[in-house]
Protein backbone atom coordinates (compact mmCIF):
# COMPACT_ATOMS: atom_id res chain seq x y z
CA UNK A 1 0.00 0.00 0.00
CA UNK A 2 1.68 3.37 -0.64
CA UNK A 3 1.83 5.94 1.64
CA UNK A 4 0.40 9.31 1.48
CA UNK A 5 2.06 12.04 4.16
CA UNK A 6 1.07 15.26 4.29
CA UNK A 7 2.82 18.61 6.16
CA UNK A 8 2.40 20.81 8.16
CA UNK A 9 -0.88 18.88 9.95
CA UNK A 10 -1.68 22.29 10.50
CA UNK A 11 -0.78 25.67 8.74
CA UNK A 12 -1.56 29.32 9.94
CA UNK A 13 -1.99 31.82 7.57
CA UNK A 14 -3.43 35.56 7.34
CA UNK A 15 -5.74 36.50 4.84
CA UNK A 16 -4.53 37.63 1.67
CA UNK A 17 -1.20 35.16 2.71
CA UNK A 18 -0.13 32.40 0.40
CA UNK A 19 0.02 28.70 1.65
CA UNK A 20 2.00 26.04 0.50
CA UNK A 21 0.58 22.56 1.37
CA UNK A 22 2.90 19.47 0.79
CA UNK A 23 1.90 16.03 0.37
CA UNK A 24 5.01 13.04 0.31
CA UNK A 25 4.27 9.41 -1.03
CA UNK A 26 6.15 6.17 0.22
CA UNK A 27 7.02 5.60 -3.89
CA UNK A 28 6.65 7.14 -6.92
CA UNK A 29 2.86 7.48 -8.29
CA UNK A 30 3.82 9.62 -11.25
CA UNK A 31 1.24 12.34 -11.63
CA UNK A 32 -1.17 10.68 -10.32
CA UNK A 33 -2.69 12.33 -7.73
CA UNK A 34 -5.86 14.85 -6.51
CA UNK A 35 -6.43 17.21 -3.77
CA UNK A 36 -9.38 18.13 -2.36
CA UNK A 37 -11.04 20.78 -0.04
CA UNK A 38 -12.70 19.50 3.40
CA UNK A 39 -15.09 22.71 4.98
CA UNK A 40 -16.85 21.14 8.28
CA UNK A 41 -20.01 19.14 7.76
CA UNK A 42 -19.60 19.07 4.35
CA UNK A 43 -18.33 16.26 2.05
CA UNK A 44 -15.05 16.85 0.26
CA UNK A 45 -14.43 19.01 -3.08
CA UNK A 46 -12.14 17.97 -5.85
CA UNK A 47 -9.32 20.83 -6.24
CA UNK A 48 -6.93 19.43 -8.37
CA UNK A 49 -6.13 16.07 -10.16
CA UNK A 50 -3.12 15.01 -12.40
CA UNK A 51 -1.08 16.73 -10.11
CA UNK A 52 -1.79 19.92 -11.72
CA UNK A 53 -4.84 20.31 -13.66
CA UNK A 54 -7.46 22.45 -11.78
CA UNK A 55 -10.86 20.90 -11.55
CA UNK A 56 -14.25 22.63 -13.46
CA UNK A 57 -15.06 26.20 -11.01
CA UNK A 58 -11.90 26.02 -9.38
CA UNK A 59 -10.27 29.64 -8.93
CA UNK A 60 -6.78 30.15 -10.56
CA UNK A 61 -5.19 31.05 -7.25
CA UNK A 62 -5.15 26.95 -6.35
CA UNK A 63 -2.23 25.75 -8.01
CA UNK A 64 -0.41 22.19 -7.99
CA UNK A 65 2.58 20.76 -8.84
CA UNK A 66 5.01 18.00 -8.54
CA UNK A 67 5.64 13.92 -9.74
CA UNK A 68 6.91 11.14 -8.61
CA UNK A 69 6.45 11.52 -4.68
CA UNK A 70 7.12 15.03 -3.80
CA UNK A 71 3.86 17.41 -4.66
CA UNK A 72 2.84 21.04 -3.65
CA UNK A 73 -0.59 22.43 -3.24
CA UNK A 74 -0.49 26.26 -3.17
CA UNK A 75 -2.73 28.97 -2.35
CA UNK A 76 -1.44 32.25 -3.76
CA UNK A 77 -3.60 33.98 -1.76
CA UNK A 78 -5.77 32.71 0.71
CA UNK A 79 -9.50 34.36 1.30
CA UNK A 80 -11.93 33.84 4.23
CA UNK A 81 -13.35 30.40 2.32
CA UNK A 82 -10.30 28.65 1.89
CA UNK A 83 -10.18 28.42 5.79
CA UNK A 84 -10.40 24.06 5.31
CA UNK A 85 -8.59 21.00 5.78
CA UNK A 86 -7.00 19.74 2.44
CA UNK A 87 -6.08 16.71 1.26
CA UNK A 88 -4.17 14.74 -1.25
CA UNK A 89 -4.98 11.38 -2.83
CA UNK A 90 -3.46 9.06 -5.09
CA UNK A 91 -4.03 6.49 -7.94
CA UNK A 92 -1.88 5.15 -8.97
CA UNK A 93 -1.58 2.18 -7.07
CA UNK A 94 -5.38 1.53 -5.95
CA UNK A 95 -6.20 4.60 -3.95
CA UNK A 96 -4.96 6.14 -0.91
CA UNK A 97 -5.24 9.91 0.57
CA UNK A 98 -3.13 11.53 3.10
CA UNK A 99 -3.90 12.42 6.78
CA UNK A 100 -4.75 15.92 5.91
CA UNK A 101 -3.47 20.07 6.67
CA UNK A 102 -5.85 22.16 8.31
CA UNK A 103 -5.53 25.36 6.81
CA UNK A 104 -6.28 27.63 9.78
CA UNK A 105 -6.49 31.79 10.11
CA UNK A 106 -3.57 32.93 11.91
CA UNK B 1 -27.73 17.83 -11.13
CA UNK B 2 -25.32 15.04 -10.09
CA UNK B 3 -27.01 13.60 -6.67
CA UNK B 4 -25.70 10.73 -4.78
CA UNK B 5 -27.82 9.64 -1.66
CA UNK B 6 -26.28 7.01 0.90
CA UNK B 7 -28.60 5.17 2.93
CA UNK B 8 -28.32 2.14 5.30
CA UNK B 9 -26.31 3.25 8.25
CA UNK B 10 -26.89 2.94 11.81
CA UNK B 11 -26.03 1.46 15.40
CA UNK B 12 -24.83 -2.32 14.86
CA UNK B 13 -23.05 -4.39 17.44
CA UNK B 14 -19.59 -5.33 17.07
CA UNK B 15 -19.23 -8.93 14.95
CA UNK B 16 -22.72 -8.06 13.20
CA UNK B 17 -23.30 -7.07 9.40
CA UNK B 18 -24.83 -4.00 7.92
CA UNK B 19 -25.54 -3.02 4.04
CA UNK B 20 -25.40 0.44 2.68
CA UNK B 21 -26.93 1.37 -0.36
CA UNK B 22 -26.29 4.89 -2.74
CA UNK B 23 -29.06 5.87 -5.18
CA UNK B 24 -27.59 7.54 -7.85
CA UNK B 25 -29.01 10.16 -10.05
CA UNK B 26 -28.02 13.10 -12.46
CA UNK B 27 -25.78 11.17 -14.71
CA UNK B 28 -26.01 8.33 -16.71
CA UNK B 29 -24.56 5.42 -13.79
CA UNK B 30 -23.05 2.84 -15.64
CA UNK B 31 -20.83 5.16 -17.37
CA UNK B 32 -18.96 5.77 -14.61
CA UNK B 33 -16.29 3.73 -11.65
CA UNK B 34 -18.02 4.72 -7.81
CA UNK B 35 -16.02 4.22 -4.55
CA UNK B 36 -16.96 4.17 -0.51
CA UNK B 37 -14.87 6.33 0.91
CA UNK B 38 -15.21 6.71 4.92
CA UNK B 39 -14.11 9.17 7.32
CA UNK B 40 -14.22 8.61 11.52
CA UNK B 41 -15.16 10.98 13.42
CA UNK B 42 -12.58 13.84 13.84
CA UNK B 43 -10.37 11.84 11.64
CA UNK B 44 -9.31 11.95 7.66
CA UNK B 45 -10.68 10.17 4.84
CA UNK B 46 -10.00 6.83 4.07
CA UNK B 47 -10.91 4.73 0.76
CA UNK B 48 -12.91 2.10 1.54
CA UNK B 49 -13.75 0.34 -1.92
CA UNK B 50 -14.17 1.13 -5.41
CA UNK B 51 -15.90 -1.12 -8.76
CA UNK B 52 -15.26 -0.16 -11.81
CA UNK B 53 -18.50 0.52 -14.28
CA UNK B 54 -19.20 -3.13 -15.26
CA UNK B 55 -18.12 -4.52 -12.11
CA UNK B 56 -14.95 -5.96 -14.07
CA UNK B 57 -12.48 -3.69 -11.37
CA UNK B 58 -13.00 -3.91 -7.37
CA UNK B 59 -10.31 -2.98 -4.98
CA UNK B 60 -10.49 -2.58 -1.10
CA UNK B 61 -8.69 -1.24 1.66
CA UNK B 62 -6.20 -3.48 3.45
CA UNK B 63 -8.76 -2.72 6.47
CA UNK B 64 -11.76 -4.11 4.97
CA UNK B 65 -10.97 -6.44 2.39
CA UNK B 66 -12.50 -10.35 3.34
CA UNK B 67 -15.02 -8.39 5.15
CA UNK B 68 -16.81 -5.93 2.93
CA UNK B 69 -18.15 -6.18 -0.02
CA UNK B 70 -18.92 -3.99 -2.78
CA UNK B 71 -21.34 -4.36 -5.41
CA UNK B 72 -23.48 -2.49 -8.18
CA UNK B 73 -27.08 -2.71 -9.94
CA UNK B 74 -26.66 -0.13 -13.01
CA UNK B 75 -30.52 -1.25 -13.98
CA UNK B 76 -31.31 0.35 -10.29
CA UNK B 77 -28.49 3.41 -10.46
CA UNK B 78 -27.45 1.84 -7.06
CA UNK B 79 -23.96 0.94 -5.35
CA UNK B 80 -24.23 -1.37 -2.38
CA UNK B 81 -21.34 -2.46 0.40
CA UNK B 82 -22.01 -5.30 2.61
CA UNK B 83 -20.24 -5.17 5.62
CA UNK B 84 -19.53 -8.10 8.30
CA UNK B 85 -17.47 -8.93 10.86
CA UNK B 86 -18.08 -4.97 12.20
CA UNK B 87 -15.62 -3.51 14.78
CA UNK B 88 -15.33 -0.35 16.34
CA UNK B 89 -12.49 0.62 13.97
CA UNK B 90 -15.59 0.54 11.37
CA UNK B 91 -17.64 3.48 12.93
CA UNK B 92 -17.24 6.40 10.45
CA UNK B 93 -19.44 8.39 8.00
CA UNK B 94 -19.06 6.44 4.64
CA UNK B 95 -19.50 8.64 1.66
CA UNK B 96 -20.63 7.55 -1.84
CA UNK B 97 -18.60 8.77 -4.48
CA UNK B 98 -18.66 8.65 -8.24
CA UNK B 99 -14.54 8.41 -9.96
CA UNK B 100 -13.91 10.44 -13.07
CA UNK B 101 -13.33 7.41 -15.31
CA UNK B 102 -15.80 4.24 -16.02
CA UNK B 103 -13.28 1.24 -16.31
CA UNK B 104 -10.17 2.27 -14.33
CA UNK B 105 -10.23 3.68 -10.28
CA UNK B 106 -8.92 7.27 -10.49
CA UNK B 107 -10.32 9.77 -8.15
CA UNK B 108 -13.46 11.63 -7.56
CA UNK B 109 -15.94 14.40 -9.00
CA UNK B 110 -18.70 14.52 -6.72
CA UNK B 111 -19.60 12.77 -3.23
CA UNK B 112 -22.84 12.07 -1.58
CA UNK B 113 -23.42 13.48 1.79
CA UNK B 114 -23.02 10.36 3.76
CA UNK B 115 -24.49 7.56 6.04
CA UNK B 116 -23.24 7.48 9.57
CA UNK B 117 -21.97 3.80 10.89
CA UNK B 118 -21.78 3.55 14.66
CA UNK B 119 -20.42 -0.02 15.73
CA UNK B 120 -20.93 -0.23 19.38
CA UNK B 121 -22.45 -2.67 22.03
Amino acid sequence: EIVMTQSPATLSVSPGERATLSCRASQSVSGNLAWYQQKPGQAPRLLIYGASTRATGIPARFSGSGSGTEFTLTISSLQSEDFAIYYCQQYNNWLTFGGGTKVEIK
Amino acid sequence: EVQLVASGGGLVQPGKSLRLSCAASGFTFDDYAMHWVRQAPGKGLEWVSGISWDSGTIGYADSVKGRFTISRDNAKNSLYLQMNSLTAEDTALYYCAKDIAAASLYYFDCWGQGTLVTVSS
